[in-house]
C-alpha cells in the first residue's frame, strides 16, 4: 500500500511552473513524504523529502499542507528534461527501531511541452 | 563503484529456466530493495533487507522468487522456472538506514520468450 493518491498525468509549458498534487490523508505524525521521479528507460531518482515545513533544493520545492493530508512539489521553471513520473511516497516505519521502507504508487506522468 | 550496479544489463531466456539477477549496493548502505517494473508501469515492490533484520518478502509473487543478500552487500534475485509474465525491468535500490533517499541501479531486463 502506496498510502498516496497523485494524477495518473498532467501536462506543463516549458519554462512555467510545475505544479504536481499528491495526497496522502492517512499518513501518520511520523512519516515523512518523498519525491523521486523516473525519465523514459532510467532508474528513479531522489528529488526532495519532508515532514513537515515546506522544503527547497536545487531540483524542486516541496509545499506540505499544515494537517500533512497532500503535498505539492513544484519544478519552478520546467524543461523538457523534466518530463518524467512523478512518485510521491510515504515513507513507513517497518520491523521496528529505525527502520523504514519506501513502497511506490502508479505516479504522475509529467509532460513538457515547448 | 560510486553508485548501484546490476548486472546482467539485459538477460533474455527461454520459459522455465532459471535465471539469476544481481545486485552490489553502494558501499556502506544497509538498505537494500528490489522493485520489478513492467512495461509502462509503475514499480512494484518485491523485497526489503534491512542490515541483520529478517528480509521483507512481502512483495515476491511466487515462490518461484527468492533473494538472498551476503551482510550488507551484493544481493541476487532468483527466478525459477520462469514464465512469460516475469518480463520486466528489475530494479534495485540501495539506502542509508536512516536517510532514506534510495540510490537506484540502472535495472536488468528480463525477456522471457
Amino acid at each position: 500500500d502506496a498510502k498516496t493518491t497523485q494524477l495518473t498525468s498532467m501536462d506543463c509549458a516549458e519554462g512555467r511552473a510545475a505544479n504536481l498534487p499528491c495526497n496522502h490523508s492517512t499518513i501518520s505524525g511520523n512519516e515523512y513524504v518523498y519525491w523521486y521521479r523516473q525519465i523514459h528507460s532510467q532508474g528513479p531518482q531522489y528529488i526532495i523529502h519532508g515532514l513537515k515545513n515546506n522544503e527547497t533544493n536545487e531540483m524542486a520545492s516541496l509545499i506540505i499542507t499544515e494537517d500533512r493530508k497532500s503535498s505539492t512539489l513544484i519544478l519552478p521553471h520546467a524543461t523538457l528534461r523534466d518530463t518524467a513520473v512523478y512518485y510521491c511516497i510515504v515513507r513507513v516505519p517497518w520491523g521496528g527501531g529505525s527502520n523504514y521502507k519506501l513502497t511506490f504508487g502508479k505516479g504522475t506522468l509529467l509532460t513538457v511541452n515547448p | 563503484g560510486a553508485g548501484v550496479s546490476q548486472s546482467p544489463s539485459n538477460k533474455v531466456t527461454e520459459k522455465g529456466k532459471d535465471v539469476e539477477l544481481r545486485c552490489d549496493p553502494i558501499s556502506g548502505h544497509t538498505a537494500l530493495y528490489w522493485y520489478r517494473q513492467r512495461l509502462g508501469q509503475g514499480l512494484e515492490f518485491l523485497i526489503y533487507f534491512q542490515g541483520n533484520s529478517a528480509p521483507d518478502k512481502s512483495g515476491l509473487p511466487s515462490d518461484r522468487f527468492s533473494a538472498e543478500r551476503t551482510g550488507e552487500s551484493v544481493s541476487t534475485l532468483t527466478i525459477q522456472r520462469t514464465q512469460q509474465e516475469d518480463s520486466a525491468v528489475y530494479l534495485c535500490a540501495s539506502s542509508l538506514e536512516v536517510a532514506g533517499e534510495l540510490f537506484f541501479g540502472e535495472g536488468s531486463r528480463l525477456t522471457v520468450l
